[in-house]
C-alpha cells in the first residue's frame, strides 16, 4: 500500500513550455484534489475530483487542467507554464466526502523559469 | 465560503513546555472538521488532529490537543511538553465539500 504518489519530485521548466504533475493513490479513494502551496499563503485548492468522471475547481484553478478517468490517477495538467506557477504541489485523497482524514502525498517542486 | 486565520507567523517555545498555536475560522456551514497538520522542513504534510463541530469532547492525540470552542469559533492546537522535533510549520484547516480550506500556518521553533 502506496497511499498518495506524485511524480516527479521536481521539475525546471520554460515559461510556455507544458507538463503533466502525476498523482496516483491505491487506496480507493473516491475523492481527490490538487493543492498548490506558496511562501505565506498556505495550501490553495486548484480543482478537485469526487469520482472517476467527475472534476471541479477549487479556489486557483486558472491555468490548469485535471481530467480523472480512473479512479487511481488524478493529473494535473499545465498546458503553457508561467513563473506565477512556481510552487510545490500537493495531490491529496480521501475515502468520502466525510473529510475526516485527507492522506498528502509528498509534493511536486515546480519552477518554471 | 470557509475561512481559517493563525494570527501567530511565529511562535518559540523551550524544550519541555506546552505551547499554544491559534486558529479561528468562520463557516456557515452546521457541520463541518477541523484539522491541524505538520509541515517540517521536509516538506510533508502530516495529519495530526481532527475536532468535528458536534463533538462535544475536545479532540486529543498523545501530546496534541485540539481546544475547540465553537462559539468563540477557535480551534486552538496545544502540544504538551514540546520536544526539538516539533519544530516545524503548523497549519489549521477546515472542511468544505470534500477538500479543506487552511490558514497560512505558524511556524513553531522549539529550542533546546
Amino acid at each position: 500500500n502506496a497511499g498518495v504518489t506524485q511524480t516527479p519530485k521536481f521539475q525546471v521548466l520554460k515559461t510556455g513550455q507544458s507538463m503533466t504533475l502525476q498523482c496516483a493513490q491505491d487506496m480507493n479513494h473516491e475523492y481527490m484534489s490538487w493543492y498548490r502551496q506558496d511562501p505565506g499563503m498556505g495550501l490553495r485548492l486548484i480543482h478537485y475530483s469526487v469520482g472517476a468522471g467527475i472534476t471541479d475547481q477549487g479556489e486557483v484553478p486558472n491555468g490548469y487542467n485535471v481530467s480523472r478517468s480512473t479512479t487511481e490517477d488524478f493529473p494535473l495538467r499545465l498546458l503553457s507554464a508561467a513563473p506565477s506557477q512556481t510552487s510545490v504541489y500537493f495531490c491529496a485523497s480521501q475515502r468520502d466526502r466525510v473529510v475526516e482524514t485527507q492522506y498528502f502525498g509528498p509534493g511536486t517542486r515546480l519552477l518554471v523559469l | 465560503a470557509q475561512k481559517i486565520t493563525q494570527t501567530q507567523p511565529g511562535m518559540f517555545v523551550q524544550e519541555k513546555e506546552a505551547v499554544t498555536l491559534d486558529c479561528t475560522y468562520d463557516t456557515s456551514d452546521q457541520s463541518y472538521g477541523l484539522f491541524w497538520y505538520k509541515q517540517p522542513s521536509s516538506g510533508e504534510m502530516i495529519f495530526l488532529i481532527y475536532q468535528g463541530s458536534y463533538d462535544e469532547q475536545n479532540a486529543t492525540e498523545g501530546r496534541y490537543s485540539l481546544n475547540f470552542q465553537k462559539a468563540r469559533k477557535s480551534a486552538n492546537l496545544v502540544i504538551s511538553a514540546s520536544q526539538l522535533g516539533d519544530s516545524a510549520m503548523y497549519f489549521c484547516a477546515i472542511t468544505g465539500y470534500s477538500t479543506l480550506t487552511f490558514g497560512k500556518g505558524t511556524m513553531l521553533l522549539v529550542s533546546p
